[in-house]
């Protein structure tokens, strides 16, 4: 199986600050790289695909980046409602294996 | 707007086998190049791929889990099915339905369901 490895595994931000997560597989994926945002109680959200195409619906503060074996998810301002964990999903190889998640918490 | 929605047993007893459907509405669970999949979440930890399938009935399935998951299809009933067996406490999670689209050679969740707990206990 792929490993994906997230950092950091949580991080505080304040509203207005730029995020930037990590993720970084464990062999070349090309670009293969999806990114959920999942809020407690709920189902993930779909936020980019192929590393760098945004989801229809999602605003575009958000944006991914990378290829290869290392990925970025960067929120250029953060939001209220972006408080929330984040994965990375590679889908280059099954079992479509998940970073650990990014719990994104209010500084 | 498609919706994926689960259904099962929330309690399933240790040595037995769960099993979960998914009914998706607001289009034709063959149509399209989609597939149809699992993903669980045990409480507090992370996202687990379980399988896939396709509508020829192709699947896919987590070496981790391959002895002992199926995962089928009725295209009839627009719903596809999880049956995991030999069930034990570390099978306790959210079971999540989702459906996979395919992007040229790239693929990812574009809906899922809401999930649906289920805990493994006698």
């Amino acid at each position: 199986d792929i490993q994906m490895t997230q950092s950091p595994s949580s991080l505080s931000a304040s509203v207005g600050d730029r995020v930037t997560i990590t993720c970084r597989a464990s062999q070349s994926i090309s670009t293969s790289l999806n990114w959920y945002q999942q809020k407690p109680g709920k189902a993930p959200k779909l936020l980019i695909y192929a590393a760098s195409n945004l989801q229809s619906g999602v605003p575009s503060r958000f944006s991914g980046s990378g290829s290869g074996t290392d990925f970025t998810l960067t929120i250029s301002s953060l939001q209220p409602e972006d408080f929330a964990t984040y994965y990375c999903q590679q889908s280059y190889s099954t079992p479509g294996t998940f970073g650990q998640g990014t719990k994104v918490e209010i500084k | 707007q498609v919706q994926l929605q689960e259904s099962g047993p929330g309690l399933v007893k240790p040595s037995q086998t769960l099993s979960l459907t998914c009914t998706v509405s607001g289009d034709s669970i063959s149509s399209g190049s989609y597939y149809w999949a699992w993903v669980r979440q045990p409480a507090g930890k992370g996202l687990e791929w379980i399988g896939r399938i396709y509508t020829s009935g192709s699947t896919n399935y987590n070496p981790s889990l391959t002895s002992r998951v199926t995962i089928s299809i009725d295209t009839s009933k627009n719903q596809f099915s999880l049956k995991l067996s030999s069930v034990t406490a570390a099978d306790t999670a959210v079971y999540y339905c989702a459906r996979g689209l395919w992007f040229g050679t790239r693929d990812y969740f574009d809906y899922w369901g809401q999930g649906t707990l289920v805990t493994v206990s006698s």
